[in-house]
């Protein structure tokens, strides 16, 4: 059957620390995968996308990585603040157009 | 400049109501989406338009018909509503089908009673 998981339902990480967010997927073939930050009470917002030819992508303190052969994309910020504390949704680009969210996980940066 | 907005924001209603809720971009989108977001925050897609044309309709019952009267509004109504359609619908935008960035609206809270 077809899953997108993201592994973690709830983490915590110091504030400074390296936060590391995890998305797997069985039994699908994106073309591309995004990942989104939602804050409570509010739409999702667009953060990166990677393409399946793509390894690894940046911005500012975001990371990225995508391993097709794993079925696995990495979804790190450095120096982590409170105020990167959301929920972070991982969603595959399919090739029918379509898009599919995993249930995200909830990253609580402690002061 | 609101990109994406929807009204209203909370819609609060009895079963065996009909309902309405209305989306616009003004980003120039040619691609639109509706979503539903339940209690367990598991996102699901229900609908998109492309250029005013249906592209996908994900198994969603048929009390659930969407409208579009231009590329720029998406509109959702609900017939009949039912406990189990209480959730946070959202609405969203992306420039076209073969780029998915997603633009999302702030969403509907709708509690059925």
């Amino acid at each position: 059957s077809q899953k997108i998981e993201q592994n973690s339902e709830a983490l915590n990480i110091q504030e400074g620390k390296t936060a590391t967010l995890t998305c797997n997927y069985t039994n699908y073939s994106p073309a591309y995968l995004q990942w989104y930050r939602q804050d409570p009470g509010r739409g999702p917002v667009f953060l990166l996308l990677i393409r399946e030819n793509e390894k690894e992508k940046r911005k500012e303190r975001l990371k990225v990585t995508f391993d097709t052969t794993l079925k696995q994309s990495l979804f790190h910020i450095t120096a982590s603040q409170p105020a990167d504390s959301a929920t972070y949704l991982c969603a595959l680009d399919l090739r029918d157009d379509k898009i599919i969210f995993g249930k995200g996980t909830r990253l609580h940066i402690l002061p | 400049d609101t990109a994406v907005s929807q009204t209203p924001k909370y819609l609060v209603t009895q079963m065996g109501n009909d309902k309405s809720i209305k989306c616009e971009q003004n980003l120039g989108h040619d691609t639109m989406y509706w979503y539903k977001q339940d209690s367990k925050k598991f996102l699901k897609i229900m609908f998109s338009y492309n250029n005013k044309e249906l592209i996908i309709n994900e198994t969603v019952p048929n009390r659930f018909s969407p409208k579009s009267p231009d590329k720029a509004h998406l509109n959702l109504h609900i017939n009949s509503l039912e406990l189990g359609d209480s959730a946070v619908y959202f609405c969203a935008s992306s420039q076209d089908v073969t780029y998915n960035e997603q633009f999302f609206g702030p969403g509907t809270r709708l509690t059925v009673l």
